[in-house]
């Protein structure tokens, strides 16, 4: 079974400048996380999906973050206007459903100059 | 908000010895507890979880141990091999949504 795909794998920015992650989950996983990594830190829950809807975006920073998933598969995580402090690797994970173990992709690492 | 604390931040063990990772979490209603395994530059691998309903879980070397009165959990990886070496993350959930609280990783170096 194909495991979750992110893409890019590295980005390089400037600060105000936008970013854009991608993420295609497990093959009939119905829900769909964005976390936030910070070097030496565990994961952080910035948004959940089931299937297109949200489910939880209580830590997103939803001046500047934006994410969706329109058809119910891949998703997209927006960075607009970027600062320094989101330098991060973004993990995505998917699961068969809300209260089934998540699955993590290999993350996108952003660096902001 | 669930807190997960996660002791020691290091663990050198010698290859063949065993490890023992605690997790410490705050909030009584978690009821789901899952162990990560991250490599350098990969995302997180889920080794093993636990569900509140029970006290342990095994699966081959590794194993899991749930003190819901003490409000903690534990890794345990035994006949320990170079390819363990890793950072390793505990988390907590309540279930419900499935939010996941993650503790801040133990570094574990299995030295040959």
């Amino acid at each position: 079974e194909a495991g979750v795909a992110q893409s890019p794998r590295y980005k390089i920015i400037e600060k105000r400048q936008s970013v854009a992650f991608w993420c295609n989950p497990i093959s009939g996983h119905a829900t769909l996380y964005w976390y936030q990594q910070i070097l030496g830190q565990g994961p952080k829950l910035l948004i959940q999906f089931q299937n297109n809807g949200v489910v939880d975006d209580s830590q997103l920073p939803k001046d500047r973050f934006s994410a969706e998933r329109l058809k119910g598969v891949d998703s997209t995580l927006k960075i607009q206007p970027a600062k320094l402090e989101d330098s991060a690797v973004y993990l995505c994970a998917s699961s068969l459903e809300w209260d089934q173990p998540q699955h993590f992709g290999d993350g996108t690492r952003l660096s902001i100059l | 908000g669930e807190n997960v604390e996660q002791h020691p931040s290091t663990l050198s063990v010698q290859e063949g010895d065993s490890a023992v990772i605690k997790c410490t979490y705050s909030d009584s209603a978690s009821n789901y507890f899952p162990w990560y395994k991250q490599e350098l530059g990969k995302g997180p691998q889920l080794i093993i979880d636990i569900r509140s309903n029970v006290g342990e879980k095994k699966d081959q070397r590794i194993a899991v141990t749930l003190n819901k009165t003490a409000k903690h959990f534990s890794l345990h990886i035994t006949e320990t091999q170079p390819e363990d070496s890793a950072v390793y993350f505990c988390a907590a959930s309540r279930g419900g949504n499935n939010r996941l609280a993650f503790g801040k990783g133990n570094q574990v170096v299995v030295i040959p």
